[in-house]
Parts: C-alpha cells; structure tokens; sequence
C-alpha cells in the first residue's frame, strides 16, 4: 500500500485565491512527522512546513497552513492569497521512525494563473 | 549561513562508469541522507548516516555505497551506471538522527546523465 497518497496530479489556481493539496498516508506508529516541500524546475526540494504527529494544533508558516486530520490520517496543504511564484511541484513526506528517512508521495504540480 | 551544498550540479558520465557525489550539510547538522527523483517521480530514499555511521539505508542495489567523513560531509558512489541511474540526486541535513529534529533541508541537487 501506498505510504503517502498525493491524488492531484496538477491544479490550477487563480492569483491571490487559496488553494488546499491533498495528502494521505499510511502508518502504523504513533510517533511519525508530516513535511510539505516545494521544488521549482531547478530541482531544489525546498521545506514548506512540518506537523508533528502529537502537535494538537495545524502548523503554520507564513502563507502555508497544514490542515492536520489525524483519524483520517490527511495532511493537506493550503496556501493562501496563492502567487505566480507558487507555480511548482509540491510533494507531502513522512517521517515514520527515527532518523532522516523520508518517504515521499509522487506529487501535485500547482499552475497559477495571472 | 550556507544551506546544504552539493556538488557537482550536473554531469554527464557513460554507461558502466563510476560516480561519486558529494554534499555538506548544514553547519552543526550531523545528519546526512540520500535520495533519487527520478524524472516525474517523488524521490526515493538511498542511504541516511548519523555520526559516520550508517542508519538506514533504502532499497538500492551494492553498486550504490556511501560515507560521511568527521566533518559530517558525505558522498555518494554509484559503480557500473546503468542509463536508469540518469536522476537529480538530493542530499538531506538535519540536526540530528531521531525525532527531535523536526526540520530537514535540501541541497540543489546534482543532476545525472547516463548516456
């Protein structure tokens, strides 16, 4: 079964309007970490935002807020007030046990439009 | 502060040749790990060292080995390429090897051609 479950392959959005992707994953552990990345064409996978699986209360950073659903075990991104320099892939990870280990669903590519 | 640094940022190497990649983690982070992407594709984890020892590693065949010197600095050998080694290979830095470290960066990658 598929850990992290990405179901959008690409959506548009209109500048300046929000936008929610979609996560879903899969784990047995009690403990684990839920991180959102951005990566432009260049290639570099940059950190959005990080949810603990213990953090009562949806992390947020700056225009990134992770809507946390633990019992549905869902862990969407929405931007808000969404910027021509949004337009990338994004991709949801977990983090099961110790370590680095990162396992990363296949990712959404958002398009905004002017 | 200077992010994760890889080097080189792209290259071209032949089939059955040797690579070695290389990548410095953040200042203070003893973490290091590898992934591929694939193009079109989530990456996929290689190897996560910690301390110079190695804490994980993913499912990737013996032509792929790693190590992490006393700087924390690690590099990344891919023996015999084969044309579906061709990836943007991405090193990771945290500060730690466990739960704590609630934050791991990315370098640029470096970008591989098989031909």
């Amino acid at each position: 079964a598929q850990k992290i479950t990405q179901t959008q392959p690409g959506m548009f959005v209109q500048e300046k309007e929000a936008v929610t992707l979609d996560c879903t994953y899969d784990t047995s552990d009690q403990s684990y970490g839920l991180f959102w990345y951005k990566q432009p064409s260049s290639g570099e996978m940059i950190f959005l935002i990080y949810q603990g699986s213990y953090d009562e209360q949806n992390a947020t950073e700056g225009r990134y807020s992770l809507n946390f659903q633990k019992a549905r075990k869902s862990a969407n991104l929405v931007i808000s007030a969404s910027q021509l320099g949004d337009s990338a892939m994004y991709f949801c990870a977990m983090r099961e046990r110790a370590g680095n280990m990162l396992t990363f669903g296949g990712g959404t590519r958002l398009m905004v439009k002017p | 502060d200077a992010g994760v640094t890889q080097s080189p940022t792209h290259l071209i190497k032949t089939r059955g040749q040797h690579v070695t990649l290389r990548c410095s983690p953040i200042s203070g982070h003893k973490s290091v790990s590898w992934y591929q992407q694939v193009l079109g594709q989530g990456p996929q984890f290689i190897f996560q060292y910690y301390e110079k020892e190695e804490r994980g590693r993913g499912n990737f065949p013996d032509r792929f080995s790693a190590r992490q010197f006393p700087n924390y600095s690690s590099e990344l050998n891919v023996n015999a390429l084969l044309l579906g080694d061709s990836a943007l290979y991405l090193c990771a830095s945290s500060g730690s090897g466990g739960h704590s470290g609630n934050t791991i960066y990315f370098g640029e990658g470096s970008w591989l051609t098989v031909v």
